[in-house]
C-alpha cells in the first residue's frame, strides 16, 4: 500500500521557472492538501482540496496554482518560480468525515530556486 | 498568524530524560487535538491525539496533558531515547465538523545517547 507518493523527492530551479509537483494517494481519500515547511514556521498550508474538481486557498497560496482533476492526485504549480520558495514541500490525504481525522503525508519534495 | 503556538523551538535532552513540549490555543472552537511525529527525510505521522474531555492520555511512553481552562496542552515523552529524536508537532481541529488542521511551528527534540 503506497500511500501518498509525491514526485519528484528533489527539484533545483532557476528563477522564473515553472514546475509541476505531483501528488498521488491510493487510499481514496477526499481531501488533499498541499504544505510547505520553513525553519521555525512549521507547516503552513498552501492550497486544498475537498474533492474532485475542487480546490481552496490556505494560508500562503501566493505564487502556486493547483489542479486536481482526478480525485487521487493532487497537482501544485509554480508558475514563476522565486527563491522564497525554496521550501520543502508536503502533500497530504485524509478522509471525508467527522471526528478523529488523521492526515497521511508524503515523504516530501526540496524545491531549491537558484 | 499561526491559531496553534509551540514551544520550544528545539530540545535536547539525555536518554532517559523527559522532554516536554507545549502548546497553546485561542480558537476555542477547537476540540481535537492530534500530535504528528517527524524523522528527518520522511513526511510527519500521527503519533496520539486527546479530545478535551480528558486531562491526559498515554500511548506507551507518550503522554498529552491537557488543559481546557488555560487553552494548553502538552506532550511528553517518558524515557526516552534517541530513536525518539525527531520534529513534533502539535495541531488542533474541530472534531464535530471538518475543518483544516492547524500545525504548531514544531520542536525539534534531540536525544542523546
Amino acid at each position: 500500500n503506497a500511500g501518498v507518493t509525491q514526485t519528484p523527492k528533489f527539484r533545483v530551479l532557476k528563477t522564473g521557472q515553472s514546475m509541476t509537483l505531483l501528488c498521488a494517494q491510493d487510499m481514496n481519500h477526499e481531501y488533499m492538501y498541499w504544505y510547505r515547511q520553513d525553519p521555525g514556521m512549521g507547516l503552513r498550508l498552501i492550497h486544498y482540496s475537498v474533492g474532485e474538481g475542487t480546490t481552496a486557498k490556505g494560508e500562503v497560496p501566493d505564487g502556486y496554482n493547483v489542479s486536481r482533476l482526478k480525485k487521487q492526485n493532487f497537482l501544485l504549480g509554480l508558475e514563476s518560480a522565486a527563491p522564497s520558495q525554496t521550501s520543502v514541500y508536503f502533500c497530504a490525504s485524509s478522509p471525508l468525515g467527522q471526528g478523529a481525522i488523521e492526515a497521511f503525508f508524503g515523504q516530501g519534495t526540496r524545491l531549491t530556486v537558484v | 498568524q499561526q491559531q496553534v503556538k509551540q514551544s520550544p523551538q528545539s530540545l535536547i535532552v539525555q536518554k532517559g530524560g523527559i522532554p516536554i513540549i507545549n502548546c497553546a490555543y485561542e480558537n476555542t472552537a477547537f476540540d481535537y487535538f492530534p500530535w504528528y511525529q517527524q524523522f528527518p527525510g520522511k513526511g510527519p505521522a500521527l503519533l496520539i491525539a486527546i479530545r478535551p474531555d480528558v486531562s491526559e492520555k498515554k500511548e506507551g511512553r507518550f503522554t498529552i496533558s491537557f488543559n481546557k481552562s488555560a487553552k494548553q496542552f502538552s506532550l511528553h515523552i517518558m524515557d526516552s531515547q534517541p530513536g525518539d529524536s525527531a520534529t513534533y508537532f502539535c495541531a488542533a481541529h474541530r472534531y464535530s465538523r471538518w475543518g483544516k488542521l492547524q500545525f504548531g511551528a514544531g520542536t525539534q527534540v534531540v536525544v542523546t545517547p
